[in-house]
């Protein structure tokens, strides 16, 4: 929504240029994590999504790497554009029905 | 886009009035989530479903209800709403619970006055 991004870290990035948002995850029993974007007024789009037996994940555009043993999640948007302007944030499952979710990060795209 | 219908879009209340808002699904997924958005506190998990009348609070679930007599819909009630209930509500979906993505509705923005 709206009010998503008012105290959120902010990435700014040039048009063109390749993006990299990144997340700590707080469970080391996690073994499914997704990332997302919600651009403002809208709910959580899914992006792409890594299992913990892989340390790698390739969409179209967008590469999740996974650092199990820093506990750590990133999300590399390449030839970054102005529709990638949103708020991105991950979310971590550790085989239970929850799901945990991080506060996000802005992403603003500079013509 | 998956098939989640939330209603309504946006509501004004009064203190002390109960609200309902409702969530509606084409997909058949068996998991539905209700979650609350605020500045700073991300997506903060409200109550969720596993199945027809099954049901469990999350991790701000006082001042909250819900039911789920279908597998289409899941409703959330906030039986007599306080100023602090103000915010955004979404609605979510999941097939197999944590094991796959969860799918978001569009969202109820909910303001009490």
């Amino acid at each position: 929504g709206e009010n998503v991004g008012l105290h959120l870290p902010t990435l700014s990035v040039q048009e063109g240029d390749n993006s990299i948002i990144n997340c700590a995850y707080s469970n080391s029993a996690s073994d499914y994590f997704i990332w997302y974007k919600q651009e403002s007024g809208k709910g959580p789009q899914f992006i792409i999504d890594i299992r913990s037996n892989m340390d790698k994940r390739q969409g179209q555009r967008v590469t999740v790497l996974l650092n199990k043993t820093v506990k750590h999640l990133s999300l590399q948007i390449a030839a970054t554009q102005p529709g990638d302007s949103a708020v991105y944030f991950c979310a971590e499952t550790n085989g239970t029905y929850k799901y945990i979710f991080g506060t996000g990060t802005r992403l603003k795209v500079l013509a | 886009d998956a098939g989640i219908t939330q209603s309504p879009r946006h509501k004004v209340t009064e203190t002390g009035t109960p609200v309902t808002l409702r969530c509606h699904q084409t997909e058949n997924h068996r998991y539905m989530y209700w979650y609350r958005q605020d500045p700073g506190h991300g997506l903060r998990l409200i109550h969720y479903s596993y199945g027809v009348k099954d049901t469990d609070k999350g991790e701000v679930s006082d001042g909250y209800s819900v039911s789920r007599s279908k597998t289409e819909d899941f409703l959330l009630t906030l039986e007599s709403a306080t100023s602090s209930q103000t915010s955004v509500y979404f609605c979510a979906i999941s097939d197999q619970g944590g094991g796959t993505e969860a799918f978001f509705g569009q969202g109820t923005r909910l303001t009490v006055v």
